[in-house]
């Protein structure tokens, strides 16, 4: 069965460090997200991104952060100078983006920022 | 905007026992609800969803749950638990459609099965 990956699973980093996380979605799915979840917290929704550009986007998501799809089967998430409270668990998931569609995440990546 | 509230932050069950989680729901227009699990260092599994039609749906691992727009809710049920369903259940809201939006999730209840 098909399944969306995420690289690497755990990621150390300084204060300040940009980082990338790596996400491979379903291959014929056409919308793609990220997702944090703090420690101990719920699920949040940080952006979605269609054909190439920004779909939609919450408050969390802000200039430090920046989604790309670099080529035809990854999709990443940037933040570009980390801070300690960006320390979180990070999901991407996808779907076919049809009515009624399931949205299936990845295992994760959790990212530690020191 | 749309919300979720799970009432129970913990919940113990008995091994053999019946289940069920409490989800309830804001949304303005007809919702798209999910219940997803989360084992202990994993990710999110999708445990059932509701689209529209029969309010009752059946899930994975013999999961169900009831979809009450009178009452705004989505409990999640279990007739007989098993010490491997021990994780975070998540309830989730989505606009009918699906498409660009984000899901909206619940804060979790963390289910614990006593021997």
């Amino acid at each position: 069965e098909p399944e969306v990956t995420q690289t690497p699973s755990h990621q150390v980093t300084q204060m300040g460090q940009e980082v990338i996380l790596r996400c491979v979605p379903i291959s014929n799915h056409l919308y793609f997200y990220w997702y944090r979840q703090i420690l101990g917290q719920k699920v949040e929704f940080l952006v979605s991104f269609y054909n190439n550009e920004i779909s939609e986007k919450s408050e969390i998501f802000d200039d430090q952060f920046s989604v790309e799809r670099p080529d035809g089967s990854n999709f990443t998430l940037k933040i570009r100078s980390t801070k300690l409270e960006d320390s979180a668990m990070y999901f991407c998931a996808s779907n076919l983006g049809t009515k009624s569609d399931t949205q299936y995440f990845g295992p994760g990546t959790r990212l530690t920022v020191l | 905007a749309q919300s979720v509230t799970q009432p129970d932050i913990h919940i113990t069950v008995s091994e053999g026992a019946s289940l069920e989680l409490r989800c309830n729901y804001s949304y303005g227009a007809t919702p798209y609800l999910f219940w997803y699990v989360q084992s202990p260092g994993q990710g999110l599994q999708l445990l059932l969803k509701y689209f529209s039609g029969d309010t009752l749906v059946q899930g994975i691992k013999g999961f169900e749950a009831e979809f009450k727009r009178s009452q705004s809710s989505f409990n999640l049920r279990k007739p007989s638990v098993h010490w491997s369903d021990a994780a975070e259940y998540f309830c989730a809201v989505g606009a009918l459609g699906g498409g660009a939006d984000g899901l909206t999730f619940g804060k979790g209840t963390h289910l614990i099965i006593q021997p």
